[in-house]
């Protein structure tokens, strides 16, 4: 079965570290999609990164960075220098395709806080 | 250009009751999925229309239904309202499919069921 796990509850840093958000996923299929979402107080689910199952390729943007691995299932996601509008809940998903239609299937999410 | 809108924000209803939420997506886009997200369960799908025709379907009761209308705006009704129903209601456009392309979501609806 499709599963995604976001082990880390809640993770509390102090503005300009580092951070680094864990994803684990399984799948059976060979074509996959993996994504980051980031949910501020507001609600809104916020697009952060699509991954193929075919790019390995490491991603950076600015402070964030990402590195999937296929070989351990897992798609982590690291904010570097982290500020005070980094605390949200993140969100790592899979999609999982059947016939023509796809849905995520989500993590359970890790509360990021970040204090000054 | 505008993003997913979901109305109203914020709904407060009687157990028994029956609630219709509205999603409409960012223009162009043709496919429109549901989640409902709780405390406890997480993030849920619920169902995925794609030009007016229900796609792929969640785990939920019958109690849960959605439709799509020809302009792709999308309405979800939970009849017979239960208290485990208060939940954020997400609304997400794609202009395909959730995984195909980005999936962009709408603020939600919060239902709380008293």
């Amino acid at each position: 079965a499709q599963k995604v796990t976001q082990a880390q509850t809640e993770i509390s840093v102090v503005e300009k570290e580092d951070v680094t958000l864990d994803c684990v996923y399984e799948t059976r299929d060979t074509t996959y999609y993996l994504f980051w979402y980031k949910q501020p107080p507001s609600g809104e689910l916020v697009f952060l990164i699509r991954r193929n199952s075919f790019d390995e390729q490491n991603e950076i943007s600015g402070r964030y960075s990402w590195n999937f691995q296929k070989s351990t299932s897992s798609f982590n996601f690291t904010i570097t220098a982290s500020q005070v509008v980094d605390s949200a809940v993140y969100f790592c998903a899979l999609s999982e395709a059947k016939d023509s239609s796809y849905k995520l299937i989500f993590g359970s999410g890790t509360r990021l806080l970040v204090r000054p | 250009k505008a993003g997913v809108t979901q109305t109203p924000r914020y709904l407060i209803k009687t157990r028994g009751q029956q609630v219709t939420l509205s999603c409409s997506p960012i223009s162009g886009h043709r496919s429109v999925s549901w989640y409902q997200q709780t405390p406890g369960q997480g993030l849920q799908f619920l169902f995925e229309y794609f030009s007016e025709t229900q796609r792929n379907k969640g785990n939920f009761p019958g109690r849960f239904s959605g439709r799509q209308f020809s302009n792709s705006r999308s309405e979800m009704n939970v009849s017979t309202l239960e208290l485990g129903d208060s939940a954020l209601y997400l609304c997400a456009s794609a202009i395909i499919g959730l995984g195909l392309a980005e999936a962009f979501f709408g603020q939600g609806t919060r239902l709380t069921v008293v």
